[in-house]
């Protein structure tokens, strides 16, 4: 199993352009979510998503769409981004719900000039 | 509001000697708890989790935590750390809607030779 796996591992984006940040998972988990880790902040959840089609909006979900059309991919759009979306970008999935065990993805590294 | 908060920002310690990280919730009710740790360079993994049952939970490479319920904690604890123990810490809690985790800012621990 490749686990969680996001890419890319790195970008940088303008200011007002747009990208969507891939989320895949090969575990047959339900439940997907998507953090940003800010320093002194730790993480915040975005958007979660307990199967697909389903969806739902986290902590800091302004800036932000999800969908979720198969259980493996929990794609990230970012419709105009904004140097404040500058981040670190975790996808996370779990077997039996978001307050479970979650899986990590390695992370996208997002700068917003 | 719901909160998690760790006490400790910064941590630097010798090779042997003992930690403590301490993490605080504000929130009753049943919760699930988990320490994860981050790695430089490496994305969230889990050191430990307590769902029910025995209050000290032991997790891999020797750390360990205790919750206590009376004082709402639920503190990391390692007796000798090692060089290889450098590394961010996050402990997280679920949240009383059960369909998120909410994580603490992080302690940042430097172990020196």
């Amino acid at each position: 199993n490749a686990g969680v796996t996001q890419t890319p591992k790195f970008q940088v984006l303008k200011t007002g352009q747009s990208m969507t940040l891939q989320c895949a998972q090969d575990m047959n988990h339900e439940y997907m979510s998507w953090y940003r880790q800010d320093p002194g902040m730790g993480l915040r959840l975005i958007h979660y998503s307990v199967g697909a089609g389903i969806t739902d909006q986290g902590e800091v979900p302004n800036g932000y769409n999800v969908s979720r059309s198969t259980t493996e991919d929990f794609p990230l759009r970012l419709l105009s981004a904004a140097p404040s979306q500058t981040s670190v970008y975790f996808c996370a999935s779990s077997l039996q719900g978001l307050s479970d065990t979650q899986y990590f993805g390695p992370g996208t590294r997002l700068t917003v000039l | 509001a719901q909160s998690v908060s760790q006490h400790n920002h910064h941590v630097i310690l010798s090779e042997a000697a003992s930690l403590e990280l301490g993490c605080n919730y504000s929130y009753g009710g049943t919760v699930n708890l988990f320490w994860y740790v981050q790695y430089p360079g490496q994305h969230l993994q889990l050191l430990l989790k307590y769902f029910s049952g025995d209050p000290l939970v032991k997790g891999i490479k020797g750390f360990e935590a205790e919750f206590i319920k009376s004082k709402f904690s639920f503190n990391l604890r390692k007796p000798s750390v090692q060089w290889s123990d450098t590394a961010e810490y996050f402990c997280a809690v679920r949240s009383n809607s059960g369909y998120a985790l909410n994580f603490g800012k992080g302690t940042s621990l430097l172990v020196t030779p």
